[in-house]
């Protein structure tokens, strides 16, 4: 029972450059999301998904994309890379009965050079 | 810009001791829930308190909201070193699945 993943847990790249962080999960929850977590902002919403192929912007949207093909993976991709996308990224999911609770991913810790 | 904000932002107590930790926010709320976050790893939720509730209990955990006041504390009964970790309150409106979080309150226990 693998829950929620995220890989890879550790990234470097350089400005500039496209990258796409994955979230998989096994529980077939119709909701998924996306936060960052910066010091001094807590954690923040990137962009969230009630269903396959349905998406909607959080607070902070600009520069990444979304997708969702299927119920369990919502990739994350940045388009061009900047330094001020340096953090740690959350996937997360909730259960349709309990849409209240999320369930977390481990992170993955980004760093833009 | 944030919904909750938790004071303090950190807190250092001896093994044994209660620990309070107090979250504010800024809009009428749906639900308020905690979630503790161990350093590297990402975030738990250990309680949720509906609006219409005023005080919900979970082992050693103790949760009140006074939606007057927008205001909620967590409370933690004989703190164990696990215990050390960040903590969270997100709040909820009412039919929107999304979650707003503050900013933490890193908890200390010393052993």
């Amino acid at each position: 029972d693998a829950g929620i993943t995220q890989s890879p847990r550790y990234k470097i790249t350089e400005t500039g450059r496209q990258v796409t962080l994955m979230c998989h999960q096994t529980w077939s929850h119709s909701y998924m999301f996306w936060y960052r977590q910066d010091l001094g902002h807590g954690l923040r919403l990137i962009y969230y998904s009630a269903a396959a192929d349905i998406t909607d912007k959080g607070e902070v949207p600009d520069g990444y994309v979304v997708s969702r093909s299927k119920t369990e993976n919502f990739p994350l991709t940045l388009e061009s890379a900047t330094r001020s996308q340096t953090s740690v990224y959350f996937c997360a999911s909730s259960d349709p009965g309990h849409q209240e609770t999320q369930y977390f991913g481990p992170g993955t810790r980004l760093l833009v050079l | 810009s944030q919904q909750g904000e938790e004071d303090p932002q950190a807190l250092s107590i001896q093994e044994g001791e209660n620990a309070t930790m107090n979250c504010s926010y800024k809009t009428s709320i749906n639900n308020l829930q905690w979630y503790r976050q161990n350093s590297g790893r990402g975030l738990v939720h250990l309680i949720l308190i509906r609006s219409n509730e005023r005080e919900k209990h979970s082992g050693r955990l103790r949760v009140t909201l006074d939606t007057s006041k927008k205001s909620s504390s967590l409370l933690i009964t004989a703190s164990r070193a696990a215990d050390t970790a960040s903590y969270f309150c997100a709040t909820d409106g009412f039919g929107n699945e999304k979650l707003t979080f503050g900013t933490g309150t890193r908890l200390t226990i010393i052993p």
